[in-house]
């Protein structure tokens, strides 16, 4: 266990519904990224928060998905009109950024669009 | 972002040493080499990373040539738990500062450990 919780672990839709997966980060730590990791594939970069602010964006992150850390604790990651293509692992990270750059890993959030 | 090159898989077995390459030739100076490794369907787990002296903990040891253009990671004495997908990623230092370390995941190699 890294101390970083993500939920639900799971979750099927339908296309063409929205759904969000929620972030728990270590509590002292000010950075939260957000990942993509499809079957095979290494996980890939979606987006980073600095506290609450939202400093990066990947050109995979589509207007349909939208992330936010409201209080610089927990995050939100929603995607909105799911497509099949979406299907995938999403995975979450801290990291301190002031004591150290090791990033800590949740367990992921699993997503299938049937 | 420098990119890393590493073999797609490898076996070893149980109780021996195994020793994991990866190519870095164009790494810049303020560039650490990062170790993660991800056991399936878990997130990635840290290991190890460097700058240009080898580094030990707990898990492994990383040992990086002197032109900085490649690294090893060595598990002293594998066990059946070590077989993952292990990533090896170089990223700048920007401790403190508001800009992102994001990793960059390439193929990673895929170690089987076998008994």
């Amino acid at each position: 266990d890294t101390g970083v919780s993500q939920n639900p672990r799971h979750k099927i839709t339908k296309r063409g519904q929205n759904v969000t997966f929620r972030c728990d980060p270590i509590s002292e730590h000010n950075r939260l990224y957000w990942y993509r990791q499809t079957l095979g594939q290494g996980p890939e970069f979606l987006t980073y928060f600095q506290n609450e602010a939202q400093l990066e964006k990947s050109r995979l992150l589509s207007d349909r998905f939208s992330a936010e850390r409201p209080k610089g604790s927990f995050s939100t990651l929603e995607i909105q009109r799911t497509e099949q293509g979406d299907s995938a692992m999403y995975l979450c990270a801290s990291e301190s950024g002031t004591s150290s750059l090791e990033q800590y890993f949740g367990p992921g959030t699993r997503l299938t669009v049937t | 972002d420098a990119k890393t090159t590493q073999p797609p898989s490898m076996d070893c077995a149980e109780g021996r040493a195994a020793n994991l390459p990866c190519n870095h030739s164009t790494i810049s100076g303020n560039e650490y080499v990062y170790w993660y490794r991800q056991i399936h369907s878990q997130g990635p787990q840290y290991i190890i990373h460097g700058l240009k002296n080898n580094e030990t903990n707990e898990m492994a040891s990383l040992i990086i040539t002197e032109d900085r253009k490649s690294s090893t990671l060595i598990l002293p004495h594998a066990t059946l738990r070590d077989t993952a997908v292990y990533y090896c990623i170089v990223r700048p230092s920007r401790l403190g500062r508001a800009a992102g370390n994001k990793l960059t995941f390439g193929g990673g190699t895929r170690v089987l450990v076998k008994p």
